[in-house]
């Protein structure tokens, strides 16, 4: 168990839907990060929140949108659903950062069908 | 071409044997992880390598800056070693992966 936690585990919806996931990061960790993996892309980063504040976003698509909260969880809201969409969505957390980064540690994932 | 190159794609090995999945990246990087990727999906971190070698337990990291390569080394392979083995590259904020490894150990 990495201590971070993600709701729900599983998700289904319809095209043109709207979810929003759900993300706890490991007690004392001020970044989280998303990803999105799915088969024909395998895993990417779609972006990154440090202590509240966007730090750096990735392939993020303009449907996709994110934040992180006063109290640290974070939530990936994505709208108008496609086919496309069905993916495992990651997040992970990490203390704060040294120039170099540091390990990220990844919550159990949101399997997300869109129908 | 992708930024991170993973070699093989597809590993199987006997029980015991001495594993090597390969990295090659192509632009300067601040850091190279490796993760693990069990068949339920959870992604574990391994190693995070900005220069030379870490150890733990079976698994040794090896990172060359110069030659922009890095190797995942298991030694006495177990079958639980059976995993999706996926190399990142650390630019700018953000991580680059690799397609991952499918690692088989059959006993």
């Amino acid at each position: 168990d990495s201590g971070v936690t993600q709701t729900p585990k599983h998700l289904i919806t319809a095209t043109g839907q709207r979810v929003t996931l759900r993300c706890s990061p490991r007690s004392g960790d001020l970044s989280v990060y998303w990803y999105q993996q799915s088969l024909d892309q395998g895993l990417q980063f779609l972006i990154q929140y440090y202590n509240g504040e966007e730090r750096a976003k990735g392939n993020i698509l303009e449907r996709f949108s994110a934040q992180q909260f006063p109290d640290l969880h974070s939530e990936l809201n994505l709208s108008s659903l496609e086919l496309g969409d069905s993916a495992l969505y990651f997040c992970a957390s990490s203390v704060p950062g040294s120039e170099f980064g540091n390990e990220q540690f990844f919550g159990p994932g949101t399997r997300l069908t869109v129908l | 071409k992708n930024e991170v190159e993973q070699s093989p794609q597809n590993l199987t090995a006997q029980e015991g044997e001495f594993i090597t999945i390969n990295c090659s990246y192509s632009v300067g990087i601040s850091a190279l992880h490796w993760l693990q990727q069990h068949p339920g999906g959870g992604i574990v971190s391994l190693f995070m390598l900005s220069s030379g070698k870490k150890k733990h337990g079976r698994l040794i990291a090896t990172i060359n800056i110069q030659e922009k390569h890095s190797s995942l080394h298991i030694t006495a392979s177990h079958p639980r070693d059976s995993a999706v083995y996926i190399c990142a590259v650390r630019i700018n904020y953000k991580l680059t992966f690799g397609k991952g490894t499918l690692l088989t150990v059959n006993p």
